[in-house]
Parts: C-alpha cells; structure tokens; sequence
C-alpha cells in the first residue's frame, strides 16, 4: 500500500511569486492535513481537509491556502511568498480524523525556498 | 501551545534500551497519548499511542503511569538508525483535533 506522496520534493521560488504544493493520500484516507516546519517554529498545523471541505484551520495568514479533491488530493497555495515562508511543508493523511485514537501517516514534505 | 514536556536531547548506547520521558501533568481524561519521530528532513514517523493502559509494538513500549500525568516511550535495543526526533503528544478524543508538536527530544544512538 503506497504511502502519502508530495510533489514536488525541493522547490526554489523568489519573494511575491506564488507557489502550490501537492498531496496524495494513503489510498481509502478521507482526511488530509498541512504542517509547516521551520527551524524556529518548529510544526506548525496549517490546515485540515475532509469531503473537499476545509474542517480546521491554524494561526496562518490569508496567503496560506488549500483545497481537496473528490478524491481526496489536496493542494496547498501559497501566494505572494516571503522570505520566512521557506520551509519543510508536511502533509498527512488519516481515515476520518475525527477520532483522537486514529493515526496520522506523513508523506516526506516539500522543501521550500524562498529566494 | 503543546501540553507535554519532553528533555531536549538524551544519547544512548547502540544495543541499549532507549527511555525516552514525557510528562504531560494536565491531561484529561480523553486524551491519547502519542509518539512520533523525525529523522533529519523527512516526515515525522507514527511509533504507538495509548489512552490508559501500557501499549507495545514491533517498534517500542509505550509505558504510561498510574495517574496518567506522564509516560516513557521505550525502544528495547537501539541502533543507529533510531537517532532522530521524538515528538510526545497529547491528542483529544473529542472532534477532529490536530497534532500538536512541541519541540521533542533529540535522541542520539552511539556506537
């Protein structure tokens, strides 16, 4: 059984371009969620999606956001990039994430640059 | 904010038993207790979770105390490959609640 899947692995963008990252999750997975992880931040929660619609939402500007598909692929965008946007971008994949005791699978993330 | 408190960095000898502590002295009664790790650039690895009782898999022991209010994460022979992050986190049963991570804690298997 696949795992999650991210493409693109590393991505080189300049400041005010926009940039959108994919997800594919563990096939019969419904939930998807984002993380950010900086060296400062460390992970951060960016979003959750369930039935193409976005449940949760983290402490991230307007510029940060995403989608999911009929068939559970997500996207992430990000627009008008800043420097501090460079960043491991995480996405994970779970049944229905609806139940504390349900296990979230990550994919190995895209590696972000902001130049 | 996370609700767990981890030691920022442990060693360990390869071959030994890794006890990885976690204290998490406000959790609630729903809460599940969870362990993942990162190794260097990839995403963060689900190890074992549990909610009261001590939990085992092929990959470690997940030693929870009485009162609930901390836990090891054990890893009964260390190798190399086990050096990476260890993320303690508590989760809540109730609503679809993300991870939340706080800064873990390095773990480092020597030769």
């Amino acid at each position: 059984k696949a795992g999650v899947t991210q493409t693109p692995r590393y991505l080189i963008k300049t400041r005010g371009q926009q940039v959108t990252l994919s997800c594919s999750p563990i096939s019969g997975h419904r939930s998807v969620s984002w993380y950010q992880q900086t060296p400062g931040q460390g992970l951060q929660f960016l979003f959750e999606y369930f039935s193409e619609t976005q449940r949760n939402k983290g402490n991230f500007p307007g510029r940060f956001s995403g989608r999911q598909f009929s068939n559970s692929r997500s996207e992430m965008n990000v627009s008008t990039l800043e420097l501090g946007d460079s960043a491991l971008y995480l996405c994970a994949s779970s049944w229905s994430g609806v139940k504390g005791n349900e296990k979230l699978f990550f994919g190995s993330g895209t590696q972000l640059s902001v130049l | 904010d996370a609700k767990t408190t981890q030691p920022p960095s442990m060693d360990c000898a390869e071959g030994r038993a890794a006890n990885l502590p976690c204290n998490h002295s406000t959790i609630s009664g729903n809460e599940y207790v969870y362990w993942y790790r990162q190794i260097h650039s990839q995403g963060p690895q689900y190890i074992i979770h549990g909610l009261k009782n001590n939990e085992t898999n092929e990959m470690a022991s997940l030693i929870i105390t009485e009162d609930r209010k901390s836990s090891t994460l054990i890893l009964p022979h260390a190798t190399l490959r086990d050096t990476a992050v260890y993320y303690c986190i508590v989760r809540s049963d109730s609503g679809n609640t993300p991870l939340v991570f706080g800064k873990g804690t390095r773990l480092s298997v020597i030769a």
